[in-house]
């Protein structure tokens, strides 16, 4: 059964930076390109951005480009993302989730970040 | 502001069926393919249609999918208390979301 776990989240005011992590089990995870997608409180969902299986590809949402980098280490099954310069906006749950068949077909419970 | 367009709600008796559009263009959803997410308040959200109308293993086939040109419609028949919820489109192009739509069974 796949099984993807956030963790990370926190309280931090603007600027401030943040890292979240995501641990992978149940498929192979070397095999898939990654994303995540957060949601702001009340808002609905916005893809943030994606890894490609061996981590030599990553594209990203316009409005964190030059503050966020999601990174992953195949060896530990885990996917990261760290979010530098963090604004108001920033605010929500951040999920991460496998990308299959043109979706995104596995999502894990989300972890909150609030900026304030 | 999404470029896919959903209505904010659409509510209809239990057995009875829904439609939720997602309305976007020829470069959005004309060219690539769409998938439907079902979210509970307070959960993450969970794949019901990908390929534009194919299902998952495990979702019922009273949950439907079609797309048009510009266009992309999510069906649910014999609708049940258990199907409320907020659902959202999306295209792979750019890997955006639609605005979500939420059911509400009478």
């Amino acid at each position: 059964e796949v099984q993807l776990v956030e963790s990370g989240g926190d309280l931090v005011q603007p600027g401030g930076s943040l890292r979240l992590s995501c641990a992978a089990s149940g498929f192979i995870f070397s095999h898939y390109w990654m994303s995540w997608v957060r949601q702001a409180p009340g808002k609905g969902l916005e893809w943030v951005a994606n890894v490609k299986p061996d981590g030599s590809d990553k594209d990203y949402v316009d409005s964190v480009k030059g503050r966020f980098t999601i990174s992953r280490d195949n060896a530990k099954n885990s996917l990261y993302l760290q979010m530098s310069s963090l604004r108001d906006e920033d605010t929500g749950v951040y999920y991460c989730a496998t990308e299959r068949v043109w979706s995104f077909d596995s999502w894990g419970q989300g972890t909150l970040v609030t900026v304030s | 502001q999404s470029v896919l367009t959903q209505p904010p709600s659409v509510s209809a008796a239990p057995g009875q069926k829904v439609t939720i559009s997602c309305s976007g263009s020829s470069s959005s959803i004309g060219n690539n393919y769409v998938s439907w997410y079902q979210q509970f308040p307070g959960t993450a959200p969970k794949l019901l249609i990908y390929e534009n109308n194919k299902r998952p293993s495990g979702i019922p086939d009273r949950f439907s999918g079609s797309k048009s040109d510009t266009s992309a419609t999510l069906g649910i028949t014999g609708l049940q208390t258990g199907d409320e919820a907020d659902y959202y489109c999306a295209t792979w192009e750019r890997k955006v979301f639609g605005s979500g739509t939420k059911v509400t069974v009478l």
